[in-house]
């Protein structure tokens, strides 16, 4: 039972390059999310997805994009890498948006530092 | 807007002493409340949840009692192990698209 999948486990970027963080999960989950965490401010919502082909902002969506064309997989893209965006990323997913009390399935994070 | 404010860490322990982690919370209407847990390394894991006023959560010997009347959801354990610690997050769902809010994490280290 894999649960959330999230690759690489570490990332060393330059300013200005791209790359795209992978996020899957075999839960049949219909709600998704990105999650960075920084030392002293936890975690802050970038963007999620409550069901294929549905996206939308979260509190720190600027440099990040996302789309949902499955159920399985969420990635998050980074267009133009900066410092700023130097973080630990998680991917969270849940059975049902509107379940209330509905727990989030965290994966085991992505470690992305920009030089 | 929603918030959660948690004591800041660290906070370390003897083994077999007693743990509060204190939470508290701004919201509108009636949020869901949770603690979740991050071991090194690893992501978030739930450790225990309320949906409703008065509700007490508990998983592993912890607790935490939802105080509306105090906006508070405190963390506790009668006697902490080694194996305990970790990062402790409250956290609050509120409003139609299961957003999670986090607190900024408190530290836990137990020492034998």
């Amino acid at each position: 039972n894999a649960g959330v999948t999230q690759t690489p486990k570490f990332q060393v970027l330059k300013t200005g390059q791209s790359m795209t963080l992978q996020c899957a999960q075999d839960m049949n989950h219909e709600y998704m999310s990105w999650y960075r965490q920084d030392p002293g401010m936890g975690l802050r919502l970038i963007h999620y997805s409550v069901g294929a082909g549905i996206t939308d902002q979260g509190e720190v969506p600027n440099g990040y994009n996302v789309s949902r064309s499955t159920t399985e997989d969420f990635p998050l893209r980074l267009l133009s890498a900066a410092p700023s965006q130097t973080s630990v990323y998680f991917c969270a997913s849940s059975l049902k948006p509107r379940d209330r009390g509905s727990p989030l399935h965290f994966g085991n994070g992505t470690r992305l530092t920009v030089t | 807007g929603n918030s959660v404010t948690q004591m800041e860490g660290p906070v370390t322990l003897s083994e077999e002493a007693f743990l509060t982690i204190n939470c508290t919370y701004t919201a509108t209407g009636y949020p869901s409340l949770f603690w979740y847990v991050q071991y090194p390394g690893e992501g978030l894991q739930l450790l225990l949840k309320a949906t409703k006023a008065d509700d007490k959560g508990s998983n592993k010997g912890f607790e935490a009692t939802y105080r509306k009347e105090t906006t508070s959801f405190h963390l506790e354990k009668g006697s902490v192990q080694v194996s305990d610690s970790a990062v402790y997050f409250c956290a609050l769902e509120g409003g139609a698209t299961n957003k999670l809010i986090f607190g900024t994490g408190t530290l836990l280290a137990v020492q034998p």
